[in-house]
């Protein structure tokens, strides 16, 4: 696997406040993507990078913004974090040329 | 858009038997899937991947099976032993940069 780590892994936070997930890869992964993970709906893709300073939106983007200013750090942004935020967040990357995506461990977030 | 969906939610069978895993996708542009392994707290982790040009591929253990004509793919585990308890996630992807669809997953439930 490659080396995918996120931080932090567990966090409980309040309904309005800004919330900062990182993760962070050492295998010069061009490609980088955030999901989050809810039952009944599996893996969503929120946002993803195709390199430095390159990002795009996915499937369910509102609400979260990311940065990737190196290329193994990938920030995720809730900017005022809702209850319907609460979940299970995984940060994935891939090289250029391939399809298969490692993942990181995730982080666990809850909005009160 | 198109997604990647799973026939049954949770598969239970006994332990040493054979297990197989069933997906169907509906993107006929999907040139590449996969299957994850996700353990409970864990992120997903690579098992298997094929190509839209193979029709089976095997691993330790595993096998993967796609069959285009009518969209459907599985993965047989061999052998079935305590530690293949896990959901188990099939994805599939066009090649596009936004990478991987998911589907919602399979409980694999072993019993002894």
């Amino acid at each position: 696997d490659a080396g995918i780590t996120q931080s932090p892994r567990h966090k409980v936070t309040e309904t309005g406040t800004p919330v900062t997930l990182r993760c962070h890869q050492t295998e010069n992964h061009r490609y980088m993507y955030w999901y989050r993970q809810d039952p009944g709906h599996g893996l969503r893709l929120i946002h993803y990078s195709y390199g430095v300073k390159d990002t795009d939106k996915g499937e369910v983007s509102d609400g979260y913004s990311v940065s990737r200013s190196k290329t193994e750090d990938f920030l995720l942004t809730l900017e005022s974090a809702t209850s319907s935020q609460t979940s299970v967040y995984f940060c994935a990357s891939n090289r250029d040329g391939t399809d298969t995506q490692y993942f990181g461990p995730g982080t666990r977030l809850t909005v009160l | 858009g198109e997604s990647v969906g799973l026939h049954l939610p949770t598969l239970s069978v006994q332990e040493g038997d054979n297990s197989i895993i069933n997906c169907a996708y509906s993107n006929s542009a999907s040139d590449y899937f996969i299957w994850y392994k996700q353990e409970s707290g864990k992120g997903p982790q690579f098992i298997i991947d094929i190509r839209s040009n193979m029709d089976k591929r095997q691993g330790q253990r595993v096998t993967v099976l796609l069959n285009k004509t009518v969209k459907h793919l599985s993965l047989q585990i061999a052998a079935t032993q305590p530690g293949d308890s896990a959901v188990y996630f099939c994805a599939d992807s066009g090649g596009g940069a936004d990478g991987l669809t998911f589907g919602k997953g399979t409980h694999l439930i072993i019993q002894p």
